[in-house]
């Protein structure tokens, strides 16, 4: 069975640009999880997308979103990148019923020069 | 607010040897679940152990063990017979029951495991 798949693997912007970052759930499941982790530090939870539709959202400015498309896979977008954007940024994902474990992939590392 | 806290940035520990790695918690939630991710340098959290806050009893998973005191809002995770596999970072992260499926991270404890 497919883990969670992110894409792309390393993405390069620049200052001002818009990034776009893809997740592939686990078949099944249908909550989405996107977490930022900047160097040195720990998990910040970004948002929760939950049957298409956002559920929570971590402190974070509007630059930050997304959304979930119908087969439950996931974008985020950042518009405005800024400097301190560069990051990991982790999608998860976990079944609804069973949200308490989530399952996470391997992560786009955004570089934002 | 729950914050997680890792007051151990990095630890080493001798192959076939146990460490402890420790993680305390601030929340005045009673209901919750604790867990600890392993994320190796392929980047992959993976799940390690999980505690749930209404059971007394540690939870076990092979060589991997906690140290659950509720009271003390503290959260250790204990490593018996350490692999060189076991080398990664650790996160502990919380879950509150009330704000539904949102995970709290610590900042995490860098493992060297040494031949």
């Amino acid at each position: 069975e497919a883990g969670v798949t992110q894409s792309p693997t390393h993405l390069i912007k620049t200052r001002g640009q818009q990034a776009t970052l893809r997740c592939s759930p686990i078949s099944g499941h249908t909550s989405v999880y996107w977490y930022q982790q900047a160097l040195g530090l720990g998990l910040q939870f970004l948002l929760w997308y939950d049957e298409g539709e956002e559920r929570n959202r971590g402190n974070f400015p509007p630059r930050f979103s997304g959304r979930q498309f119908p087969n439950y896979s996931s974008e985020l977008n950042v518009n405005a990148l800024e400097l301190e954007d560069s990051a990991l940024y982790l999608c998860a994902s976990s079944l609804e019923s069973d949200g308490d474990i989530q399952y996470f992939g391997a992560g786009t590392r955004l570089s934002v020069l | 607010a729950q914050t997680v806290t890792q007051s151990q940035p990095e630890m080493s520990v001798q192959e076939a040897e146990t460490v402890t790695l420790s993680c305390t918690y601030d929340t005045s939630e009673s209901d919750y679940y604790l867990f600890w991710y392993k994320q190796p340098p392929s980047r992959q959290m993976i799940l390690v152990i999980r505690q749930e806050a209404y059971k007394q009893q540690n939870a076990t998973e092979n060589r991997f063990s906690v140290n659950f005191q509720k009271a003390a809002k503290s959260f250790s995770l204990k490593i018996s017979d350490s692999q060189l596999g076991d080398a990664a970072m650790y996160f502990c992260a919380y879950r509150s029951l009330y704000n539904f499926n949102k995970f709290y991270f610590g900042s995490g404890t860098k493992l060297n495991v040494k031949p």
